[in-house]
């Protein structure tokens, strides 16, 4: 079955640029979302399509895929980005949806 | 507005049965395929299980394949969850969640409901 591998945690100062990976084989040709899930909520979407942002995202939050990585990029990062991420994509070899295990964002 | 609220969840013992609903609100339910995703107590999200619009096409997790089981009722805009053969495993949060197409395992989850605990207990 595939794979997605995310780093547990990912710590950065207000204002600096947070990078989240998400790795899997050959990932760059499968479609990429992202999600944000704040203690207690339920997720929300922030990138759709590798790259795309829903209506309401910040334009702070950016993705992009290729080769063995995906990376979901937040510039001027605020403490209110403080969550954990998720990765996700469809592997059709196997019919199923795949989530990455999730990274801890902590805004020092 | 696009409202999903899940309702069902509970206690139950181990091997037993329990049936999780999700109520769609505020958009054409029948053009859209839906997803459950689980989250169990401190741990990442698990895709569980997900539907067409049409219920044409049903993929499962193989974690709960088997056991679970997905329907709509577009007449209702409602979602199921049929879980059966309960185990501690599966105690978590489930989440109800909108894929952005009709055509399941295309598109993101662009909107989920808050979710509903589900305790497997002895």
């Amino acid at each position: 079955s595939y794979v997605l591998t995310q780093p547990p945690s990912v710590s950065v100062a207000p204002g600096q640029t947070a990078r989240i990976t998400c790795g899997g084989n050959n990932i760059g040709s499968k479609t990429v979302h992202w999600y944000q899930q704040k203690p207690g909520q339920a997720p929300v979407l922030v990138v759709y399509d590798d790259s795309d942002r829903p209506s309401g995202i910040p334009e702070r939050f950016s993705g992009s895929n290729s080769g063995n990585t995906a990376t979901l990029t937040i510039i001027r990062v605020e403490a209110g980005d403080e969550a954990d991420y998720y990765c996700q994509v469809w592997d059709s070899g196997s019919d199923h949806w795949v989530f990455g295990g999730g990274t801890k964002l902590t805004v020092l | 507005e696009v409202q999903l609220v899940e309702s069902g969840g509970g206690l139950v013992k181990p091997g037993g049965s329990l049936r999780l609903s999700c109520a769609a609100s505020g958009f054409t339910f029948s053009s859209y395929s839906m997803n459950w995703v689980r989250q169990a107590p401190g741990k990442g999200l698990e895709w569980v299980s997900s539907i067409s619009s049409s219920s044409s096409y049903i993929y499962n997790a193989d974690s709960v394949k088997g056991r679970f089981t997905i329907s709509r009722d577009n007449a209702k805009n409602s979602l199921s969850l049929q879980m059966n053969s309960l185990r501690a495993e599966d105690t978590a949060v489930y989440y109800c969640a909108r894929s952005r197409w009709a055509v399941a395992g295309l598109g993101d989850f662009n909107y989920w409901g808050q979710g509903t605990l589900v305790t497997v207990s002895s």
